[in-house]
C-alpha cells in the first residue's frame, strides 16, 4: 500500500457551505489526484498535481481547488458546495511515468444538502 | 480530446468461464500507458494489469489478460476461469502526458456478476 489517507471519510454539509478534503500520502510520489466517483460516471479526474505547488485542472474543474504546499499533502476545496457535488471522492497517487499504477485511498463520502 | 470507453454496463458471466471487458480509447499520444483496476463493493481500488503502448506483447497478471489491438484502439480485459470473487466493477483507465505531466482518465466502468 501506498499509504494514503483521505480526510475526513464522512461529512454531510450544507449547501453553500465551503469544504476542505485532505490526502496525505506517505511514499513521496511525485503525482497526486482527486477524482468524483458517480454511478454511471466512473472516475472523473477533479484537479492533479505534479508537484509542490503545481497543479492543473482535470475535466470536471468547475467549483473546486486544489493547492499543494507539501509533497505529502494535496487539499481539495469546495469553495460554496452545491448538491450536484455530493459524491465520494478518491485521492490517488503514483511515483510517475507511463507504467506507473495509481494507488488510491479510501475515500470520502461527501453530501450537501 | 482523450477519452475512455467501456460499453458495457452490466455482465453476466458463469463460475469457471471466461470473460472480456471492452475498453475502447483515444488519444493523439504515441506514448501512454493503460490500465484495469477492479472496485469490489467494499469500494476501495485495485490495480490489476498494466500495458504500455509500445508493448509488442499483450499483458498478463495471473488469470487477468490484456488484450491489446493498438489499430483498433482497444484494450480488452479478459478473466480466465471466473471465480465469486470476481464479481466488481471494473473499471479501464489511460495515461498520457497532459499539460503538466501525466494525468489518467478512466472510463464510466462495467460491473460483473459471477454466477454460480
Amino acid at each position: 500500500d501506498a499509504g494514503i489517507t483521505q480526510s475526513p471519510r464522512h461529512k454531510v454539509t450544507e449547501t453553500g457551505t465551503p469544504v476542505t478534503l485532505r490526502c496525505h500520502q506517505t511514499e513521496n510520489h511525485r503525482y497526486m489526484y482527486w477524482y468524483r466517483q458517480d454511478p454511471g460516471h466512473g472516475l472523473r479526474l477533479i484537479h492533479y498535481s505534479y508537484g509542490v505547488k503545481d497543479t492543473d485542472k482535470g475535466e470536471v474543474s468547475d467549483g473546486y481547488s486544489v493547492s499543494r504546499s507539501k509533497t505529502e499533502d494535496f487539499l481539495l476545496t469546495l469553495e460554496s458546495a452545491t448538491s450536484s457535488q455530493t459524491s465520494v471522492y478518491f485521492c490517488a497517487t503514483t511515483g510517475g511515468g507511463p507504467g506507473n499504477e495509481q494507488f488510491f485511498g479510501p475515500g470520502t463520502r461527501l453530501t450537501v444538502l | 480530446a482523450q477519452k475512455i470507453t467501456q460499453t458495457q454496463p452490466g455482465m453476466f458471466v458463469q463460475e469457471k468461464e471466461a470473460v472480456t471487458l471492452d475498453c475502447t480509447y483515444d488519444t493523439s499520444d504515441q506514448s501512454y500507458g493503460l490500465f484495469w483496476y477492479k472496485q469490489p463493493s467494499s469500494g476501495e481500488m485495485i490495480f490489476l494489469i498494466y500495458q504500455g503502448s509500445y508493448d509488442e506483447q499483450n499483458a498478463t497478471e495471473g488469470r487477468y489478460s490484456l488484450n491489446f489491438q493498438k489499430a483498433r484502439k482497444s484494450a480488452n480485459l479478459v478473466i480466465s476461469a471466473s471465480q465469486l470473487g470476481d464479481s466488481a466493477m471494473y473499471f479501464c483507465a489511460m495515461r498520457e502526458v497532459g499539460t503538466g505531466g501525466f494525468k489518467t482518465i478512466f472510463g464510466a466502468g462495467t460491473r460483473l456478476f459471477v454466477k454460480a
